[in-house]
């Protein structure tokens, strides 16, 4: 079974960056794509980007664009979510999650069925 | 972009009560929505994909109904174990996907 194993908490200061890596291990990881989220203390979900290892292309989320760089390393199974320019609303908690692709029908869809434990990321002076 | 939201925000209920949690999205996606579980400190748990597909090793008083625009979560039965704030999420978009705003169960 595929677990996603991430790196561990960061304080940064303003303005710096931070780099997260998600690692998985037990199954194939160039077939899926992996996406980025975080969760600011005690608010929702919400999806930053991905990348889809076997391709190399990420995709972000317009919020993040610009500050947000997504990376795979499928050498060791690895994807990293880079973000710059930290601020203290970055402060959050930030999982890395497995993109299922499923046929439903004539569709494809996809779900995150497999999720990282998450790493929070503390932005202060 | 393709905008969620969900209803309510918090509820509040007993042991083997029936639940319904309805998700909204801006624009019709179809079947391609999924709703997730998330408890206190923990990452969030996949529980319907495709809005009504139950996720394997998902008790069965889980189910998810709805298309085009209009979702429903329901618990037939809450149990304690229940008690945590559940998201919907579109996938309509290819690889671009938004998450509602989360409903938090609570124990009345």
């Amino acid at each position: 079974q595929v677990q996603l194993v991430q790196s561990g908490a960061e304080v940064k200061k303003p303005g710096s960056s931070v780099k997260v890596s998600c690692k998985a291990s037990g199954g194939t990881f160039s077939s899926y794509a992996i996406s980025w989220v975080r969760q600011a203390p005690g608010q929702g979900l919400e999806w930053m980007g991905g990348i889809i290892p076997i391709f190399g292309t990420a995709n972000y989320a317009q919020k993040f664009q610009g500050r947000v760089t997504i990376t795979a390393d499928e050498s060791t199974s690895t994807a990293y979510m880079e973000l710059s320019s930290l601020r203290s609303e970055d402060t959050a908690v930030y999982y890395c999650a497995r993109v299922w692709g499923y046929s439903y029908g004539l569709s494809m869809m996809s779900a995150f069925d497999i999720w990282g434990q998450g790493t929070m990321v503390t932005v202060s002076s | 972009d393709i905008q969620m939201t969900q209803s309510p925000s918090s509820l509040s209920a007993s042991v083997g009560d029936r639940v319904t949690i309805t998700c909204r999205a801006s624009q019709s996606i179809s079947s391609y929505l999924n709703w997730y579980q998330q408890k206190p400190g923990k990452a969030p748990k996949l529980l319907i994909y495709a809005a009504s597909s139950l996720q394997s090793g998902v008790p069965s008083r889980f189910s998810g109904s709805g298309s085009g625009t209009d979702f429903t979560l329901t618990i037939s039965s809450l149990q304690p174990e229940d008690f945590a704030t559940y998201y919907c999420q579109q996938s309509y978009s290819t690889l671009l996907f938004t998450f509602g705003p989360g409903t938090k169960v609570d124990i009345k």
